[in-house]
């Protein structure tokens, strides 16, 4: 069975920063490509962040470029999230998603999420 | 960016009658190379991350009842949900995988 549990939300300060995980099991982890899909509370989603399989190629949505940084490791079926210089518009709902195949296919498995609020 | 536009914002249907969502991308999401449409449909219901119900446009996911049907090509893409049930309650989202990702904005599905 696919699961992803996100952990490292939290409370954060504006301009601060913070490392969300996302542990994953139940299928071959470096066969698949990851992502990063945030939810803002009562909002839709966006999409964050996609690593290739092997963490050769990373992609980022124009709202987090420069901020963010995606990684993964491949020996521990782990996934990050580095949120640098963090703003009040980065609170939400952060899930790590699998994608179903290597690159550019649909998220077929996501974990239930984990909250990070951007607040002095 | 392929930008993702979602019609309508929402919809009320009676329980057993059909529920018609829209997507239009400002560019295709078709490959000539392997003739797919890169468009998946997503379904939230509140408190739960999305659930993909249809990719490739018109696939359906394993599990997914046959009431959910995708079509459309190209830039534009529907979502059919035929005879509606309670349970399909929720935020309905699209999903382009033709350039990295765009999701539409949601359509929220109630009970009218």
């Amino acid at each position: 069975e696919v699961q992803l549990v996100e952990s490292g939300g939290g409370l954060v300060q504006p301009g601060g920063s913070l490392r969300l995980s996302c542990a994953a099991s139940g299928f071959s982890f470096s066969s698949y490509a990851m992502n990063w899909v945030r939810q803002a509370p009562g909002k839709g989603l966006e999409w964050v962040s996609v690593i290739t399989s092997t963490g050769g190629s990373t992609y980022y949505g124009n709202s987090v470029k420069g901020r963010f940084t995606i990684s993964r490791d491949n020996s521990k079926n782990m996934v990050y999230l580095q949120m640098n210089s963090v703003r009040a518009d980065d609170t939400a709902v952060y899930y790590c998603a699998k994608t179903a195949g290597q690159w550019l296919e649909h998220h077929d498995y996501w974990g239930q999420g984990t909250l990070v609020t951007v607040s002095s | 960016d392929i930008v993702m536009t979602q019609s309508p914002d929402s919809l009320a249907v009676s329980l057993g009658e059909r529920a018609t969502i829209n997507c239009k991308s400002s560019q295709s999401v078709f490959s000539v190379s392997n003739r797919k449409n890169y468009l998946a449909w997503y379904q939230q219901k509140p408190g739960q991350p999305p659930k993909v119900i249809i990719r490739w446009a018109s696939t359906r996911e394993s599990g997914v009842p046959d009431r959910f049907s995708g079509s459309g090509s190209g830039t534009d893409f529907t979502l059919t949900i035929n005879s509606l049930q309670a349970e399909d309650v929720a935020v309905y989202y699209c999903l382009q995988y033709y350039s990295t990702y765009n999701f539409g904005q949601g359509t929220k599905l109630e009970i009218k």
